[in-house]
Protein backbone atom coordinates (compact mmCIF):
# COMPACT_ATOMS: atom_id res chain seq x y z
CA UNK A 1 0.00 0.00 0.00
CA UNK A 2 1.43 3.55 -1.03
CA UNK A 3 2.37 5.34 2.28
CA UNK A 4 4.02 8.54 3.07
CA UNK A 5 5.21 9.55 6.20
CA UNK A 6 6.76 13.26 7.36
CA UNK A 7 8.79 14.13 9.94
CA UNK A 8 9.18 15.73 12.62
CA UNK A 9 5.32 16.58 13.35
CA UNK A 10 6.33 19.77 14.38
CA UNK A 11 9.71 21.96 14.04
CA UNK A 12 10.54 25.33 15.81
CA UNK A 13 13.46 27.45 14.98
CA UNK A 14 14.47 31.08 15.73
CA UNK A 15 14.19 32.90 12.84
CA UNK A 16 17.74 32.82 10.32
CA UNK A 17 18.20 28.96 11.80
CA UNK A 18 18.06 26.39 8.74
CA UNK A 19 17.06 22.96 8.73
CA UNK A 20 15.12 20.44 6.39
CA UNK A 21 11.64 18.80 6.59
CA UNK A 22 11.69 15.12 5.23
CA UNK A 23 9.00 13.10 3.40
CA UNK A 24 9.63 9.76 3.48
CA UNK A 25 6.90 7.22 0.69
CA UNK A 26 6.57 3.77 -0.17
CA UNK A 27 4.72 3.83 -3.62
CA UNK A 28 4.64 1.11 -6.06
CA UNK A 29 6.13 3.79 -8.77
CA UNK A 30 6.11 7.14 -8.05
CA UNK A 31 4.95 9.80 -10.90
CA UNK A 32 5.41 12.50 -8.77
CA UNK A 33 6.06 14.12 -5.35
CA UNK A 34 4.03 17.36 -4.62
CA UNK A 35 5.01 19.87 -1.72
CA UNK A 36 2.32 22.12 -0.71
CA UNK A 37 2.44 25.11 2.07
CA UNK A 38 -0.92 25.13 4.62
CA UNK A 39 -1.68 28.13 6.40
CA UNK A 40 -4.08 28.00 9.27
CA UNK A 41 -8.09 27.78 7.82
CA UNK A 42 -6.59 28.55 4.07
CA UNK A 43 -6.15 25.88 1.64
CA UNK A 44 -2.65 24.14 0.54
CA UNK A 45 -0.91 26.06 -1.71
CA UNK A 46 1.41 24.32 -4.15
CA UNK A 47 5.16 24.82 -3.77
CA UNK A 48 7.15 22.47 -6.02
CA UNK A 49 6.62 19.02 -8.06
CA UNK A 50 9.72 16.53 -8.36
CA UNK A 51 9.33 13.51 -10.59
CA UNK A 52 12.85 11.71 -10.77
CA UNK A 53 15.52 10.84 -7.92
CA UNK A 54 18.34 14.07 -8.52
CA UNK A 55 15.85 16.45 -9.11
CA UNK A 56 15.73 19.15 -7.35
CA UNK A 57 13.86 22.77 -6.81
CA UNK A 58 13.90 26.19 -5.33
CA UNK A 59 11.60 28.88 -4.56
CA UNK A 60 13.79 31.73 -2.24
CA UNK A 61 14.21 30.23 0.86
CA UNK A 62 13.43 26.45 -0.18
CA UNK A 63 14.60 24.04 -2.01
CA UNK A 64 13.18 20.59 -2.46
CA UNK A 65 15.54 17.16 -2.85
CA UNK A 66 14.17 14.10 -4.01
CA UNK A 67 15.39 10.43 -3.79
CA UNK A 68 14.40 6.94 -4.44
CA UNK A 69 13.00 6.80 -0.64
CA UNK A 70 12.53 10.31 0.40
CA UNK A 71 12.38 14.05 -0.14
CA UNK A 72 13.75 16.81 1.88
CA UNK A 73 12.69 20.34 2.00
CA UNK A 74 15.01 22.24 2.87
CA UNK A 75 14.61 25.80 4.48
CA UNK A 76 17.34 28.47 4.64
CA UNK A 77 18.01 31.17 7.23
CA UNK A 78 13.89 31.03 7.32
CA UNK A 79 11.69 33.50 8.22
CA UNK A 80 8.73 34.20 10.80
CA UNK A 81 6.66 34.60 7.57
CA UNK A 82 7.63 30.88 6.75
CA UNK A 83 5.67 29.51 9.45
CA UNK A 84 3.09 27.08 8.56
CA UNK A 85 2.01 23.58 7.87
CA UNK A 86 4.38 21.99 5.03
CA UNK A 87 2.63 18.95 3.31
CA UNK A 88 3.68 16.65 1.12
CA UNK A 89 1.83 14.04 -1.52
CA UNK A 90 3.01 11.21 -3.84
CA UNK A 91 0.99 10.05 -6.88
CA UNK A 92 1.80 6.58 -7.86
CA UNK A 93 1.75 4.61 -11.35
CA UNK A 94 -0.94 1.98 -8.96
CA UNK A 95 -3.35 4.64 -7.94
CA UNK A 96 -6.45 5.49 -8.50
CA UNK A 97 -6.46 8.58 -11.43
CA UNK A 98 -4.47 11.63 -9.96
CA UNK A 99 -4.76 10.27 -6.45
CA UNK A 100 -2.59 11.94 -4.37
CA UNK A 101 -1.39 10.24 -0.99
CA UNK A 102 -1.03 12.72 1.78
CA UNK A 103 1.56 12.83 4.31
CA UNK A 104 -0.01 14.41 7.98
CA UNK A 105 2.64 17.50 7.53
CA UNK A 106 4.72 19.35 9.08
CA UNK A 107 4.00 22.10 11.27
CA UNK A 108 7.13 24.95 11.21
CA UNK A 109 7.28 27.80 13.52
CA UNK A 110 9.55 30.55 13.08
CA UNK A 111 9.98 32.66 16.17
CA UNK A 112 12.04 35.91 16.00
CA UNK B 1 -8.84 34.74 -12.36
CA UNK B 2 -10.28 33.46 -9.24
CA UNK B 3 -8.66 29.78 -9.56
CA UNK B 4 -10.69 27.40 -7.27
CA UNK B 5 -13.10 28.87 -4.74
CA UNK B 6 -15.64 27.15 -2.83
CA UNK B 7 -18.89 27.78 -1.13
CA UNK B 8 -19.68 28.03 1.76
CA UNK B 9 -16.51 28.76 3.78
CA UNK B 10 -18.84 27.46 7.54
CA UNK B 11 -21.73 25.64 8.35
CA UNK B 12 -22.88 24.15 11.05
CA UNK B 13 -25.56 21.07 10.32
CA UNK B 14 -27.76 18.85 12.73
CA UNK B 15 -27.39 15.26 12.37
CA UNK B 16 -29.75 14.30 9.61
CA UNK B 17 -29.80 17.57 7.50
CA UNK B 18 -28.29 17.04 3.91
CA UNK B 19 -26.44 20.38 2.35
CA UNK B 20 -24.41 20.62 -0.82
CA UNK B 21 -20.81 22.16 -1.08
CA UNK B 22 -20.34 23.93 -4.05
CA UNK B 23 -16.75 24.18 -5.78
CA UNK B 24 -16.04 26.25 -9.07
CA UNK B 25 -13.00 26.61 -10.90
CA UNK B 26 -11.82 29.22 -13.62
CA UNK B 27 -8.87 27.34 -15.13
CA UNK B 28 -10.29 24.94 -17.62
CA UNK B 29 -9.28 21.96 -15.93
CA UNK B 30 -10.79 18.64 -16.76
CA UNK B 31 -10.08 17.01 -13.43
CA UNK B 32 -11.88 17.81 -9.68
CA UNK B 33 -11.69 16.38 -6.48
CA UNK B 34 -12.94 16.78 -3.12
CA UNK B 35 -11.15 15.68 -0.28
CA UNK B 36 -11.29 15.88 3.76
CA UNK B 37 -8.73 17.14 6.05
CA UNK B 38 -8.95 15.86 9.93
CA UNK B 39 -7.13 16.63 12.73
CA UNK B 40 -4.04 14.18 12.56
CA UNK B 41 -4.87 12.78 9.28
CA UNK B 42 -3.51 13.41 5.58
CA UNK B 43 -5.99 14.97 3.47
CA UNK B 44 -8.28 11.59 2.12
CA UNK B 45 -9.63 11.34 -1.50
CA UNK B 46 -13.79 11.26 -1.42
CA UNK B 47 -14.67 11.33 -4.71
CA UNK B 48 -13.37 12.87 -8.47
CA UNK B 49 -14.52 13.74 -11.45
CA UNK B 50 -12.52 13.37 -14.79
CA UNK B 51 -14.51 15.09 -16.90
CA UNK B 52 -18.33 17.03 -17.10
CA UNK B 53 -20.88 14.49 -16.38
CA UNK B 54 -18.70 11.47 -15.14
CA UNK B 55 -17.91 11.02 -11.13
CA UNK B 56 -15.79 8.34 -9.24
CA UNK B 57 -15.05 7.42 -6.06
CA UNK B 58 -12.33 8.21 -3.96
CA UNK B 59 -10.95 6.93 -0.59
CA UNK B 60 -13.37 7.66 1.90
CA UNK B 61 -16.85 8.03 -0.75
CA UNK B 62 -19.56 6.30 1.91
CA UNK B 63 -22.05 9.22 2.79
CA UNK B 64 -21.65 11.88 0.23
CA UNK B 65 -22.80 11.84 -3.43
CA UNK B 66 -20.97 14.43 -6.00
CA UNK B 67 -22.44 15.33 -9.30
CA UNK B 68 -20.07 17.29 -12.53
CA UNK B 69 -23.07 18.93 -14.92
CA UNK B 70 -20.54 21.36 -15.58
CA UNK B 71 -16.82 21.41 -16.66
CA UNK B 72 -16.22 24.19 -13.95
CA UNK B 73 -18.67 23.21 -11.53
CA UNK B 74 -18.39 20.28 -8.74
CA UNK B 75 -20.88 19.65 -5.96
CA UNK B 76 -20.51 17.52 -3.14
CA UNK B 77 -23.49 16.39 -1.11
CA UNK B 78 -24.32 15.51 1.95
CA UNK B 79 -28.03 13.43 2.08
CA UNK B 80 -28.14 12.94 5.87
CA UNK B 81 -25.25 14.62 8.04
CA UNK B 82 -23.59 12.48 10.63
CA UNK B 83 -21.13 14.08 13.07
CA UNK B 84 -18.52 11.84 11.39
CA UNK B 85 -18.49 14.15 8.53
CA UNK B 86 -17.43 17.34 10.82
CA UNK B 87 -14.23 18.27 8.98
CA UNK B 88 -12.73 20.53 6.22
CA UNK B 89 -13.92 19.61 2.77
CA UNK B 90 -11.17 21.12 0.43
CA UNK B 91 -11.87 21.26 -3.82
CA UNK B 92 -9.00 20.78 -6.52
CA UNK B 93 -8.82 20.46 -9.73
CA UNK B 94 -5.77 20.16 -12.36
CA UNK B 95 -5.44 20.17 -15.96
CA UNK B 96 -4.56 16.11 -16.37
CA UNK B 97 -4.33 13.40 -13.78
CA UNK B 98 -1.03 12.27 -14.36
CA UNK B 99 2.28 14.46 -13.26
CA UNK B 100 -0.01 17.42 -13.13
CA UNK B 101 -0.20 19.51 -10.00
CA UNK B 102 -3.61 19.84 -8.51
CA UNK B 103 -4.61 23.61 -6.92
CA UNK B 104 -6.77 23.38 -3.68
CA UNK B 105 -9.28 25.67 -2.98
CA UNK B 106 -9.93 27.71 0.71
CA UNK B 107 -12.16 25.05 2.16
CA UNK B 108 -15.44 24.98 3.88
CA UNK B 109 -15.40 23.83 7.48
CA UNK B 110 -18.31 21.96 8.02
CA UNK B 111 -19.05 20.92 11.82
CA UNK B 112 -22.15 18.29 12.43
CA UNK B 113 -23.77 18.73 15.67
Amino acid sequence: EDQVTQSPEALRLQEGESSSLNCSYTVSGLRGLFWYRQDPGKGPEFLFTLYSAGEEKEKERLKATLTKKESFLHITAPKPEDSATYLCAVQSRGSTLGRLYFGRGTQLTVWP
Amino acid sequence: NAGVTQTPKFRVLKTGQSMTLLCAQDMNHEYMYWYRQDPGMGLRLIHYSVGEGTTAKGEVPDGYNVSRLKKQNFLLGLESAAPSQTSVYFCASSYRETRETQYFGPGTRLLVL
